[in-house]
């Protein structure tokens, strides 16, 4: 079973370019998130899916945008990338659209913007 | 807005030994509290969960205990192993809220 993939596993982007993560799971979750990490913050919601066609800002989403056009894909991608946006993202993944119970991540992906 | 604190950022125990990893929340109103641990280079996993119903919770090796008078959240880690070695993180919410993470305490299990 995979769980959530993501790719790619790691890039380095110049700044201005535009950057699309992607993640893909096969456990039929409702909801799915994105955060990313930065040392000393934790992790932050960027955006986040309760279900299929409907997407929602978290905490930190001005400059990220996700689409949600069926049940295992919800790609981030960066229109415009900064150095600010240098950090490693999370794709995550939970059964219920209530946001309850457990998520799952994926292995992360690491973006450096130079 | 609402945040999820850890008193320490660094853990170190002995192998043998218990841990205790702790965490402060700000929001009254949260109901559910996840501890996930995280391995370098992995993505965050579920260690245990409690409800604001329930004080304590036991899992393998793993109980959290909950006290909502002093909103204070902790893990503790019985015989603690190398393999436990990563950073531990809470996170809250409420209903109809996302989670809240805290920055996280990395633990280290010293031979």
């Amino acid at each position: 079973i995979a769980g959530i993939t993501q790719a790619p596993t790691s890039q380095i982007l110049a700044a201005g370019r535009r950057m699309t993560l992607r993640c893909t799971q096969d456990m039929r979750h409702n909801a799915m998130y994105w955060y990313r990490q930065d040392l000393g913050l934790g992790l932050r919601l960027i955006h986040y899916s309760n279900t299929a066609g409907t997407t929602g800002k978290g905490e930190v989403p001005d400059g990220y945008s996700v689409s949600r056009a069926n049940t295992d894909d919800f790609p981030l991608t960066l229109a415009s990338a900064v150095p600010s946006q240098t950090s490693v993202y999370f794709c995550a993944s939970s059964p219920s659209g209530a946001n309850t119970g457990e998520l799952f991540f994926g292995e992360g992906s690491r973006l450096t913007v130079l | 807005g609402e945040s999820v604190g850890l008193h320490l950022p660094t853990l170190s125990v002995q192998e043998g030994d218990n841990s205790i990893i702790n965490c402060a929340y700000s929001n009254s109103a949260s109901d559910y509290f996840i501890w996930y641990k995280q391995e370098s280079g992995k993505g965050p996993q579920f260690i245990i969960d409690i409800r604001s119903n329930m004080d304590k919770r036991q899992g393998q090796r793993v109980t959290v205990l909950l006290n909502k008078t002093v909103k204070h959240l902790s893990l503790q880690i019985a015989a603690t192993q190398p393999g436990d070695s990563a950073v531990y993180f809470c996170a809250e919410k409420g209903y109809g809220q996302n989670f809240v993470f805290g920055p996280g305490t990395r633990l280290s299990v010293l031979p």
